[in-house]
């Protein structure tokens, strides 16, 4: 199985300020003949479900706001929040989807300072 | 507007059996593989398992915590996904989502049904 890891696990950060999550992959989740990153990150918000952010590692889905970004490829990964507001306060996840089982990370804890 | 709404959770013995539903509408419920993901009290998100589609045989896949206790089918004709679970475990003790997939991701997820097992 494809091991996810985060780091760190959690993050406090001044609002305005930039946030990085990591996620690093066991094996590479690079389908070669795509070119593609089958890499996905998710936020889950206290008492709410979790929501895709992006898709293709950095493919931003439709809504999000453009402070979010993807970046990574291989197997090293980050999701970064380029001015963090109090609404993106939440647990954040990273997926593999290039094998079964479809393994997440462990989940980084953004607050505010 | 796509919906994903989850029922049949509670709370239920060690060794029992509990069906999960989820009725899907907004969307061509056909032409999407589902998947279910479950999360135990106060920790992360873990992959149950995914239902492909007809033209893909309807094949189903399993994480191996649940392999051989748990079936997912659908039904296209109700827009709705299932997920029976069979001899139940304290472990199996989450809340459980169905979740749209579509490139692969989980663009879309329930609002969640709570299962509880215990004595």
């Amino acid at each position: 199985d494809f091991v996810m890891t985060q780091s760190p696990d959690s993050l406090v950060v001044s609002l305005g300020e930039r946030a990085t999550i990591n996620c690093k992959s066991s094996q590479s989740v690079l389908y070669s003949s795509s070119n593609k990153n089958y890499l996905a990150w998710y936020q889950q918000k206290p008492g709410q479900s979790p929501k895709l952010l992006f898709y293709w590692a950095s493919t931003r889905e439709s809504g999000v706001p453009d402070r979010f970004s993807g970046s990574g490829s291989g197997t090293d990964f980050t999701l970064t929040i380029r001015s963090l507001q109090a609404e993106d306060v939440a647990v954040y996840y990273c997926q593999q989807y290039y094998s079964i089982p479809h393994t997440f990370g462990g989940g980084t804890k953004v607050e505010i300072k | 507007e796509v919906q994903l709404v989850e029922s049949g959770g509670g709370l239920v013995q060690p060794g029992g059996s509990l069906r999960l539903s989820c009725a899907a509408s907004g969307f061509t419920f056909s032409d999407h593989y589902m998947d279910w993901v479950r999360q135990a009290p106060g920790k992360g998100l873990e992959w149950v398992g995914r239902s492909t589609i007809k033209a893909h045989g309807y094949t189903t896949e399993y994480a191996a915590s649940v392999k051989g206790r748990f079936t997912i089918s659908r039904d296209d004709s109700k827009n709705s996904l299932y997920l029976q679970m069979n001899s139940l475990k304290t472990e199996d003790t989450a809340v459980y989502y169905c979740c749209r997939v579509t490139w692969g991701a989980f663009d879309y997820w329930g609002q969640g049904t709570p299962v509880t097992v215990s004595s």
